[in-house]
């Protein structure tokens, strides 16, 4: 069965400076990946995936994640926060094939100062 | 394009009692699925429902059940509610392996 760790609970960072949240996952074959970000009472949304090709994956909002097999990493960065990606941000592993059902992480809430 | 849609909103409730919750998946979406959020965790699979069939159960009590309908919305079913049950929960439907998430049911059990 796949894992997720995130190590970080809490990342606090000032405005305009670079972010990098970090997962690591635990399955035998090379996995589906996502990176989640959800606002206080609010539900899930999705902010970039790896399924295979190009290890550097962008998504939305200027978010960007690489996988590192050889880590068994999929960590998320993002050169230059917002006031507004205050946020949890949840890193999911699913198996290819069948229900792709997603195993996630406990989540890192990002603390953003002005 | 509408996204996933739940409700209600918000529920509160007693222990002992049943509660139902209600999920439309993106049009085209065949898929479903449920999960349960405490404050502070991640997400939990409770169900998957493809085309009215249970794919998929997570680590969840009997008190628990879901349905799909022909025009695939789904309901989440819980019986004899505990404080324990108090959570957000969600729904997504998925399509080409990618979950697309709803707002969540926020349940409170008194």
């Amino acid at each position: 069965a796949q894992s997720v760790t995130q190590p970080d609970i809490h990342i606090t960072v000032s405005e305009g400076a670079s972010l990098e949240l970090r997962c690591n996952y635990s399955y035998g074959a090379t996995p589906y990946l996502f990176w989640y970000v959800q606002s206080p009472g609010q539900g899930l949304q999705l902010l970039l995936k790896y399924f295979s090709g190009d290890t550097l994956v962008q998504g939305i909002k200027g978010f960007e994640a690489e996988f590192k097999r050889s880590q068994s990493s999929f960590n998320l960065r993002k050169p230059s926060v917002h006031w507004s990606d205050a946020a949890e941000y949840f890193c999911a592993v699913g198996a290819p094939g069948g229900s792709y059902i997603p195993t996630f992480g406990r989540g890192t809430s990002l603390i953003v100062h002005p | 394009d509408a996204g996933v849609t739940q409700s209600p909103t918000h529920l509160i409730k007693t222990r002992g009692q049943h509660v139902t919750l209600r999920c439309s998946p993106i049009s085209g979406h065949k898929s479903v699925s449920w999960y349960q959020q405490v404050l502070g965790q991640g997400p939990q699979f409770i169900f998957q429902y493809y085309e009215k069939e249970e794919r998929g159960r997570g680590n969840f009590p009997d008190r628990f059940s879901a349905r799909q309908f022909p025009n695939y919305s789904s309901e989440l079913n819980v019986n004899a509610l505990l404080l324990g049950d108090s959570a957000l929960y969600l729904c997504a439907s998925s399509s080409q392996g990618t979950q697309y998430f709803g707002p969540g049911t926020r349940l409170t059990v008194l």
